[in-house]
């Protein structure tokens, strides 16, 4: 049961090259989320979509886009990459939008990104 | 003030002790609340809900404290696999309904010595 999967692991770009993060999921999870995690700051939610079909913002989303291509992938882009957009972003999901009772979040093992 | 607090630490413990964390959240309106476990350089995993009566897993003892809007976790008889960080997660109301957002603690980093 592979859970969550992110892809790359790693990867180190230039100041303004694109790139996209892939996530899938094998759970059959309704909701997926996307974080980025930096010293001293903790994680914190760059989008989020609740259900397949629908996204919206976190707490950080500038620079970045996302998409939920179907109830398993949920990607997020990176336009015009800057050196504050490097962290390492966890992708996660759960059965249900976790403002719906006790669910429990399962993370991807991370991309450690660098920018440049 | 912030949505969520920890103390950062580090806790530096001996095998054996107990140490406890505790968290503070700011919106009285949050109705789920977690601990989760980070290993270094790896992704946080589900320690355990936290429920208003109290609930415990073997060494592991969580509270709620809605009236005073803080969350415990109190670790007994240390083990040096306990090293980790501890995230404090809250979730948040977002708008009306039942929508909310999980937001996380900065974590506080345990390490128990031998």
């Amino acid at each position: 049961n592979a859970g969550v999967t992110q892809t790359p692991k790693f990867q180190v770009l230039k100041t303004g090259q694109s790139m996209t993060l892939q996530c899938a999921q094998d759970m059959n999870h309704n909701s997926m989320y996307w974080y980025r995690q930096d010293p001293g700051m903790g994680l914190r939610l760059i989008y989020y979509s609740a259900s397949e079909g629908t996204t919206d913002k976190g707490e950080v989303p500038n620079g970045y886009n996302v998409s939920r291509l179907n109830k398993r992938e949920f990607s997020l882009r990176l336009e015009s990459a800057a050196p504050s957009q490097t962290s390492v972003y966890f992708c996660a999901s759960s059965e249900a939008y976790v403002g719906q009772g006790n669910t429990e979040a399962f993370f991807g093992q991370g991309t450690r990104l660098t920018v440049v | 003030r912030k949505e969520v607090e920890q103390d950062p630490g580090p806790f530096n413990v001996p095998e054996g002790a107990t140490v406890a964390f505790n968290c503070t959240y700011s919106n009285s309106a949050s109705q789920s609340f977690f601990w989760y476990r980070q290993d270094c350089r790896k992704e946080p995993k589900l320690l355990m809900s936290v429920y208003s009566s109290g609930n415990e897993d073997g060494r592991f003892t969580a509270q709620l404290n809605r009236a005073s809007q803080y969350i415990s976790l109190l670790i007994r008889d240390s083990k040096l696999s306990d090293s980790a960080t501890y995230l404090c997660v809250v979730n948040i109301p977002r708008g009306g309904g039942s929508q909310g957002n999980l937001i996380f603690g900065k974590g506080t980093k345990l390490s128990v010595k031998p």
